[in-house]
């Protein structure tokens, strides 16, 4: 268990409506990264930060943005929901000082945008 | 042609079988490789790492291939709580420091009784 829990667990929201997704993790660990993961699809990265206020853009960031202003905890917000950010959402870090290696991921968000 | 490529399945066996998944990849900038297992409606979960000269975890041996570029998953004695998606994820280095981890689609598993 590396700690990490994930809120809301399920969300419905509406089409053009904000939307934030928290990541909290208790074991101090510098990487943390948010995924969604679609059918037909693996994990895609959406963001990653390497420590508090440092963060880089994934493969699928455009509509997402991030905030990590305490070590523990990684905020993912949609800033306009659109029906294709309907996914699963889940957070994930990585142990040690290296980043992209074992990662370890919170239970996942389920969002639907209506 | 995606980065990670598996075999969705299912595969359905019966308890006590040996099953193996195959997982190719097509980047030689590929440094580290992972099975991961996802049940229904959960987070993945790191299975095992999967090191050059293979290694093994009681009913589980992972094999990596890198002429060929391919990693394996061998599972012996298959029981019913085996049945899951297996995810095969390599780490591919763009230069320098910059790395990605990169998932497979998965390769679901029905383990009968």
């Amino acid at each position: 268990d590396a700690g990490i829990t994930q809120s809301p667990r399920h969300k419905v929201t509406e089409t053009g409506t904000p939307v934030t997704l928290r990541c909290h993790q208790t074991e101090n660990h510098r990487y943390m990264y948010w995924y969604r993961q679609d059918p037909g699809h693996g994990l895609r990265l959406i963001h990653y930060s390497y420590g508090v206020k440092d963060t880089d853009k994934g493969e699928v960031s455009d509509g997402y943005s991030v905030s990590r202003s305490k070590t523990e905890d990684f905020l993912l917000t949609l800033e306009s929901a659109t029906s294709s950010q309907t996914s699963v959402y889940f957070c994930a870090i990585s142990e040690g000082q290296e980043s992209f290696y074992e990662q370890y991921f919170g239970p996942g968000t389920r969002l639907t945008v209506t | 042609r995606k980065e990670v490529e598996q075999d969705p399945g299912p595969f359905n066996v019966p308890e006590g079988a040996t099953v193996a998944f195959n997982c190719t990849y097509s980047n030689s900038a590929s440094q580290s490789f992972f099975w991961y297992r996802q049940d229904c409606r959960k987070e993945p979960k790191l299975l095992m790492s999967v090191y050059s000269s293979g290694n093994e975890d009681g009913r589980f041996t992972a094999q990596l291939n890198r002429a060929s570029q391919y990693i394996s998953l061998l599972i012996r004695d298959s029981k019913l709580s085996d049945s899951a998606t297996y995810l095969c994820v390599v780490n591919i280095n763009y230069g320098g420091a910059t790395n990605k981890l990169i998932f497979g689609t998965g390769t679901l598993l029905a383990v009968q009784p």
